[in-house]
């Protein structure tokens, strides 16, 4: 079975703080996915990544960056923590094929104090 | 640019009776696929059912079925027979590819609760 593991369930950072998010995956997936989950507007694409070293913006990547050196480890970094970027992080991955479904992480339930 | 609208924040459904959850998205890719997950309060994301672009049929998983229509842009979830452990949130999504990049995106979700 295909494991997309997230280094941490729950965060606590404050405000101004760099905060790293790992997402590792074991099933050799060329693409990766960051989402955000908040009440009311469903799972909002961050970045996502096609290839080692490759990323592409997603709709809501102001205050975010990634960075994906290995094929298996994709990382979301939050350079200076805000109070809105308190949220439920999820990563995914994705075989190539159109109809490949995606696999998610358990999530990190982000709080920036 | 692609977008998935989910119009109904909520829906309630008696036990054992169907129901449907609306689903219109925008592309301009000429493939994509369509998508349903579920989540219930546990947080975790289930995969329900898939529908390709040019595919012929609509899509049916056991109880879920997706009702496609193309032209007007529409993949609405069909599930038959509600029972109460279809109470969850519900996420339609959509996976297009333009040139080598492959984006998936989400929909605000639907929350359905199954009553007795």
């Amino acid at each position: 079975d295909v494991k997309v593991t997230q280094s941490s369930r729950y965060l606590v950072k404050r405000t101004g703080e760099k905060v790293f998010l790992e997402c590792v995956q074991d099933m050799d997936h060329e693409n990766m996915f960051w989402y955000r989950q908040d009440p009311g507007l469903g799972l909002r694409l961050i970045y996502f990544s096609y290839d080692v070293k490759m990323k592409e913006k997603g709709d809501i990547p102001e205050g975010y960056s990634v960075s994906r050196e290995k094929k298996e480890r994709f990382s979301l970094i939050l350079e200076s923590a805000s109070t809105n970027q308190t949220s439920m992080y999820l990563c995914a991955s994705v075989a190539p094929g159109m109809g490949e479904k995606l696999f998610f992480g358990s999530g990190t339930q982000l709080s920036v104090l | 640019a692609q977008k998935i609208t989910q119009t109904q924040p909520g829906m309630f459904v008696q036990e054992k009776e169907a129901v449907t959850l609306d689903c219109t998205y925008d592309t301009s890719d000429p493939s994509y696929g369509l998508f349903w997950y579920k989540q219930p309060s546990s947080g975790e994301m289930i995969f329900l059912i898939y529908q390709g672009s040019y595919d012929q049929q609509n899509a049916t998983e056991g109880r879920y079925s997706l009702n496609f229509q193309k032209a007007r842009k529409s993949a609405n979830l069909v599930i038959s027979a509600s029972q109460l452990g279809d109470s969850a949130m519900y996420f339609c999504a959509m996976r297009g590819r333009t040139y080598n990049t492959d984006k998936l995106i989400f929909g605000t979700g639907t929350r359905l609760q199954v009553f007795p």
